[in-house]
């Protein structure tokens, strides 16, 4: 199976700061991962896809980088309606997976 | 619009079963993959298990394997996940998700359900 890890698991700051999260995979996946916003009592949202391509209707502020085994999420100045819990997901081979997630708090 | 609408979660003993359904609208339902992914109270998410399009192929995660099995009806588009043998460990909000792209691919959700909770306890 390939298992996904995210750095940090807590990340606490301010709105305005730009945020990065990094997802590592345990083998290569190419460009093949996800990246899912969930806040508290609701479903998972998808924000980005194909490593770097962004979801339709999801603000700018997001982007995603990486391939191969090492990816980011970065939220370049934060808003209220961020601080939620991030998880990386690999699409591709079964099982599929999702990272522990990376809850981001306010300061 | 897209529409996911699960039920038929609920207090349930262990070693009973239980069938969850989600209700699909707003979308063609029969010419995408479905997915179940589940989330136990307080921790991550957990991938499931997906059927295809048409209900001929079908994955599990390793953890449920033999227990749980998924089905659809496209004349109703409706999923389904049977879930046997119902373990405390089981005990999770359980979400459908709807496949990105209706070809075969990359397995991302762009739709998810609300969720229904399972709470398995005697």
């Amino acid at each position: 199976d390939i298992q996904l890890t995210q750095s940090p698991s807590f990340l606490s700051a301010s709105v305005g700061d730009s945020v990065t999260i990094t997802c590592r995979a345990s083998q290569g996946i190419s460009s093949y991962l996800g990246w899912y916003q969930q806040k508290p009592g609701k479903a998972p949202k998808l924000l980005i896809y194909a490593a770097s391509t962004l979801q339709s209707g999801v603000p700018s502020r997001f982007s995603g980088s990486g391939s191969g085994t090492v990816f980011t999420l970065t939220i370049s100045s934060l808003q209220p309606e961020d601080f939620a819990t991030y998880y990386c997901q690999q699409p591709n081979t079964y099982p599929l997976t999702f990272g522990p997630g990376t809850k981001v708090d306010i300061k | 619009q897209v529409q996911l609408v699960e039920s038929g979660g609920g207090v349930v003993q262990p070693g009973r079963s239980l069938r969850l359904s989600c209700a699909a609208s707003g979308f063609t339902f029969s010419s995408y993959g479905m997915h179940w992914v589940r989330q136990a109270p307080g921790k991550g998410l957990e991938w499931v298990g997906v059927i295809s399009h048409d209900g001929n192929t079908k994955h599990y995660a390793d953890p449920v394997k033999g227990r749980l099995t998924i089905s659809r009806d496209n004349s109703k588009n409706t999923l389904y996940l049977q879930i046997d043998s119902l373990r405390a460990e089981d005990t999770a909000v359980y979400y459908c998700a709807k496949e990105v792209t209706a070809v075969a691919g990359p397995n991302y959700f762009d739709y998810w359900g609300p969720g229904t909770l399972v709470t398995v306890s005697s």
